[in-house]
C-alpha cells in the first residue's frame, strides 16, 4: 500500500479531457513537489511533468499538473490513442526521507 | 544526453546477493545528479530503492534498508547496486535512473533488466 494513491483506471474518447489525481500528505505531497511519469507499453518510464506544474522539454502543451494542499493533478486535454499507458506520481516524502510513487493509473483511450 | 545501460546476472538464487551495475555515457558521474536504481515486479508499479550522489551519500528506501549497498566507481563512470538475502520478491525489472538537483526528478533512465529469483 503505496503513501500516495491514485486511482488504477481512468480513460477516456478521443479529443476529451481526463484527470488522475495523487493524494498524499502533508510528509510528502503537502511538503514537496510533485513529479509525474508516463509508462508506455514494454518501456522505461519516462518524466512528463516535474514540480507540480513544469512540462519536461518535449512534452507536448495537452499534458498539464497541478497541485493543492496535499493532492496533486495530471491533466491530459486532446486525448489522443498515443496517450494509451500507466501514469504515475512521485514525491520525496519528508517523514520516510525517501522518494514513494503512486500506485499508477492505467490510462485506456476508448 | 545521457544513456544508462543495466547489466547483471538475470537469475539469482534466493538468499544471494543480486548485484547489479550501470554504465553512464554523455555525462561524468562525478557531477551534481543522484544516481539511483527504480524497481518494477512484473505487473505492478514503480519502486524507488535508492541513490547515491557522487560524493558519496546515499538514501535507501526504508523498508530495503539493511540490504542494500549503492556505491559509485568514478573511474569507470558506472555505479552499482548490491542487494542481499533475495527472495522471490525482489523478482523484478531494475532501472537505472539518474536524478537532477533542483529540481529533483528522474530525468534519464535505463531500459530496465529483468531480474528473477529462483532455484
Amino acid at each position: 500500500q503505496s503513501v500516495v494513491t491514485q486511482p488504477p483506471s481512468a480513460s477516456g474518447t478521443p479529443g476529451q479531457r481526463v484527470t488522475i489525481s495523487c493524494s498524499g500528505s502533508g510528509s510528502n505531497i503537502g511538503s514537496n513537489p510533485v513529479n509525474w511519469y508516463q509508462q508506455l507499453p514494454e518501456t522505461a518510464p519516462k518524466v512528463l511533468i516535474y514540480s507540480n506544474d513544469q512540462r519536461r522539454s518535449g512534452v507536448p502543451d495537452r499534458f498539464s499538473g497541478s497541485k493543492s494542499g496535499t493532492s496533486a493533478s495530471l491533466a491530459i486535454s486532446g486525448l489522443q490513442s498515443e496517450d494509451e499507458a500507466d501514469y504515475y506520481c512521485s514525491v520525496w516524502d519528508d517523514s520516510l526521507k525517501g522518494w514513494v510513487f503512486g500506485g499508477g493509473t492505467r490510462l485506456t483511450v476508448l | 544526453q545521457v544513456q544508462l545501460q543495466e547489466s547483471g546476472p538475470g537469475l539469482v538464487k534466493p538468499s544471494d546477493t543480486l548485484s547489479l551495475t550501470c554504465a553512464v555515457s554523455g555525462s561524468s558521474i562525478a557531477y551534481r545528479n543522484w544516481w539511483g536504481w527504480i524497481r518494477q515486479p512484473p505487473g505492478k508499479g514503480l519502486e524507488w530503492i535508492g541513490y547515491i550522489y557522487y560524493t558519496g551519500n546515499t538514501y535507501y528506501n526504508p523498508s530495503l534498508k539493511g540490504r542494500l549497498t549503492v556505491s559509485v566507481d568514478t573511474s569507470k563512470n558506472q555505479f552499482s547496486l548490491k542487494m542481499s538475502s533475495v527472495t522471490a520478491a525482489d523478482t523484478a525489472v531494475y532501472y537505472c535512473v539518474r536524478s537532477s538537483v533542483s529540481p529533483d526528478f528522474f530525468g534519464d533512465w535505463g531500459r530496465g533488466l529483468l531480474v528473477t529469483v529462483s532455484s
